[in-house]
């Protein structure tokens, strides 16, 4: 029972690069969500998805692209990576939506380093 | 707009000792969730408990217990005799209308000491 998983765990790129991170729970939970964790900021959601194709923006989009073709899988790719991208991922879950909020289930977290 | 305050950036405290972690919020909203994750030193979340708005009681979990006072907007969390396994990084989190969203607080460390 994997639960929520992320890979790469650790990814080192170049300004400019395109990277994508993934994201795939086992639990066939209707939300997805990415966040980042910066020193002084907790976690910052960058953007959701409620259900398979349909994705909306956190509070940190910018530089991202998501998509959720598979109810399973919620990829986040940064077009062109800068430095200041340079942060720890998170990727959660939660059950569909029967109260203001649900409970969100955290993956192991992807550390993305950008020079 | 929701917002969410740890004041409390670092605490150390010996094992043993009791400590509180405080947690303030803002909301507009009547009904709400709150939420306490742990953040241990090995990097993952975990979660630690769900509070509705509707509900005061207080909640005891073995050495963890939980205050809730929506007359001064907090959720306060204390461990009881604390243990080296307690340190870690302790979010607290507030549900934002639409979307099943969190808002997170900027976290407290706490180092326990043997």
């Amino acid at each position: 029972d994997a639960g929520i998983t992320q890979s790469p765990r650790y990814k080192i790129t170049e300004t400019g690069r395109q990277v994508t991170l993934m994201c795939h729970q086992t639990w066939s939970h209707s939300y997805m969500f990415w966040y980042r964790q910066d020193l002084g900021h907790g976690l910052r959601l960058i953007y959701y998805s409620a259900a398979a194709d349909i994705t909306d923006k956190g509070e940190v989009p910018d530089g991202y692209v998501v998509s959720r073709s598979k109810t399973e899988n919620f990829p986040l790719t940064l077009e062109s990576a800068t430095r200041s991208q340079t942060s720890v991922y998170f990727c959660a879950s939660s059950e569909a939506l029967r109260a203001p909020a649900e409970t969100q289930y955290f993956g192991p977290g992807t550390r993305l380093l950008v020079l | 707009a929701q917002k969410v305050t740890q004041a409390q950036t670092e605490i150390s405290v010996v094992e043993k000792e009791d400590v509180t972690l405080d947690c303030v919020y803002e909301t507009r909203d009547t009904t709400y969730y709150l939420f306490w994750y742990k953040q241990p030193p090995s990097g993952e979340l975990v979660f630690l408990i769900r509070r509705n708005s509707f509900d005061e009681q207080n909640e005891i979990s073995g050495r963890y217990s939980w205050n809730f006072q929506k007359s001064t907007s907090s959720f306060n969390f204390t461990i009881t005799a604390s243990q080296v396994v307690d340190s870690a990084v302790y979010f607290c989190a507030l549900s934002a209308p639409g979307g099943n969203k969190l808002v997170f607080g900027a976290g407290t460390i706490l180092r326990v000491k043997s």
